[in-house]
């Protein structure tokens, strides 16, 4: 366990519906991370926050996608009209922001099947 | 454009044996190389991470060396253990790139007792 929890776990949902995914990472962590992972792949950088400020949006993060990360502590991602090419892991990780090392912490993911 | 690549997707070592798993990259920008192991059903966990400026880091029971000349580095795990047997990722991180961080597609270790 690295301290960083996703909420749910899993997600199954029929195509068009929205979907909500949560994520709690290490408390004295500032900067946030979202990644897209599909079986047999790394993981794919979607977004980056640093406390509240979303920093840096990948290509990936079409109009669909939203993160927010209110009170720069939890962050939600919202899939809006879920298509089956969604189906994916969604990763989130922490990093403590120092200059010396990019390491990140990463949560169990949130496994989504759009149907 | 950016890429991090691995040479082999699966690698089958003995247990006691030494296991190198080896990266390429693109982005000659990149100057930050991490190591990332990721077991079944869990995230990817943090195993090293070595600057440009240099070309040789060492761990525990684990060695990452970097050659820039070729783009090139590698993960070595002395003794490896039934416990290793998990997929590896090379990732990099560049100052222009933020904190983004890229990673590549993953080599599955195996480790036969």
């Amino acid at each position: 366990d690295t301290g960083v929890s996703q909420d749910p776990r899993h997600k199954i949902t029929k195509r068009g519906q929205n979907v909500t995914f949560r994520c709690d990472p290490i408390s004295e962590h500032n900067r946030l991370y979202w990644y897209r992972q599909t079986l047999g792949q790394g993981p794919e950088f979607l977004t980056y926050f640093q406390n509240e400020a979303q920093l840096e949006k990948s290509r990936l993060l079409s109009d669909r996608f939203s993160a927010e990360r209110p009170k720069g502590s939890f962050s939600t991602l919202e899939i809006q009209r879920t298509e089956q090419g969604d189906s994916a892991m969604y990763l989130c990780a922490s990093s403590l922001g120092l200059v010396e090392t990019y390491e990140q912490y990463f949560g169990p993911g949130t496994r989504l099947t759009v149907t | 454009g950016e890429s991090v690549g691995l040479h082999l997707p699966t690698l089958s070592v003995q247990e006691g044996d030494n296991s190198i798993i080896n990266c390429a990259y693109s982005n000659s920008a990149s100057d930050y190389f991490i190591w990332y192991k990721q077991e079944s059903g869990k995230g990817p966990q943090f195993i090293i991470d070595i600057r440009s400026n240099m070309d040789k880091r060492q761990g525990q029971r684990v060695t990452v060396l970097l050659n820039k000349t070729v783009k090139h580095l590698s993960l070595q795990i002395a003794a490896t253990q039934p416990g290793d047997s998990a997929v590896y990722f090379c990732a990099e991180n560049n100052n222009t790139g933020g904190f983004k961080t890229i990673f590549g597609a993953g080599t599955r270790l195996f480790v036969k007792a």
